[in-house]
């Protein structure tokens, strides 16, 4: 079964230090992965995704995202963490091809990011 | 930008009302899809639909059932509430690709109390 693994409800980090938010997936075939952000109250905002190609992706507010096929993890980072970086935070997976195209998300992560 | 909106934020029924969320998407979009999002499960697939009066189940279809009678508009139906179905209720929506690499565009969420 297609699924992604989120292993810490929880990261807190002091404002100025690098953040990453673990990610590992499981999957057949070749992984379509993804960042959402969620702040409170509202609905979920794309950050980035890895289809294929370089390993490092960039995505908006600064975040980018390491995959690492041997590991089948897809962590995100940051190299300065902002208090408004708090939020929660999900990985998800395209499992399927073709129409619907329905992502399959991780159960989230907190970032607590403190001044 | 692509807008989701949800017509609702908040809403309190009854046990054994018929309740019927509406999302409407102003992008044209093909794909669209409906979540419930519970603490510490994440976000689970309740329907989605890839073309008007098409629809697929997702993972927890039970006591839901949807409608999808023009392009932007998806509505997500419980036929008789029950608290367990108290949640927060995302939308979102997608536009058809070859691949699985589009992005979900979500609403900012409907928080239904069923007591």
């Amino acid at each position: 079964a297609q699924s992604v693994a989120q292993p810490e409800d929880q990261v807190n980090v002091a404002e100025g230090n690098p953040l990453t938010v673990k990610c590992t997936y499981s999957v057949s075939g070749n992984p379509y992965l993804f960042w959402y952000v969620q702040y409170p109250n509202r609905g979920l905002q794309f950050l980035l995704k890895y289809i294929t190609g370089d390993n490092l992706v960039k995505g908006s507010y600064g975040f980018e995202a390491e995959f690492n096929k041997s590991q089948t993890s897809f962590h995100l980072k940051k190299p300065s963490a902002l208090v408004s970086d708090s939020a929660l935070y999900f990985c998800a997976v395209s499992p399927r091809v073709g129409a619907g195209t329905a992502l399959i998300f991780g159960k989230g992560t907190t970032l607590s990011v403190s001044s | 930008d692509v807008k989701v909106t949800q017509s609702s934020r908040y809403l309190v029924k009854r046990t054994g009302e018929k309740v019927f969320l509406e999302c409407v998407q102003d992008m044209d979009h093909e794909n669209m899809f409906w979540y419930r999002q519970d603490p510490g499960l994440g976000l689970r697939l309740i329907y989605f639909s890839y073309d008007v009066k098409m629809k697929e189940k997702g993972d927890i279809p039970e006591g839901y059932s949807v409608s999808r009678e023009k392009k932007e508009r998806f509505s997500l139906i419980l036929e008789s509430a029950s608290t367990n179905q108290t949640s927060m209720y995302l939308c979102a929506s997608s536009p058809l690709s070859r691949d699985r690499g589009s992005p979900l565009h979500f609403g900012n969420g409907t928080r239904l109390t069923v007591t």
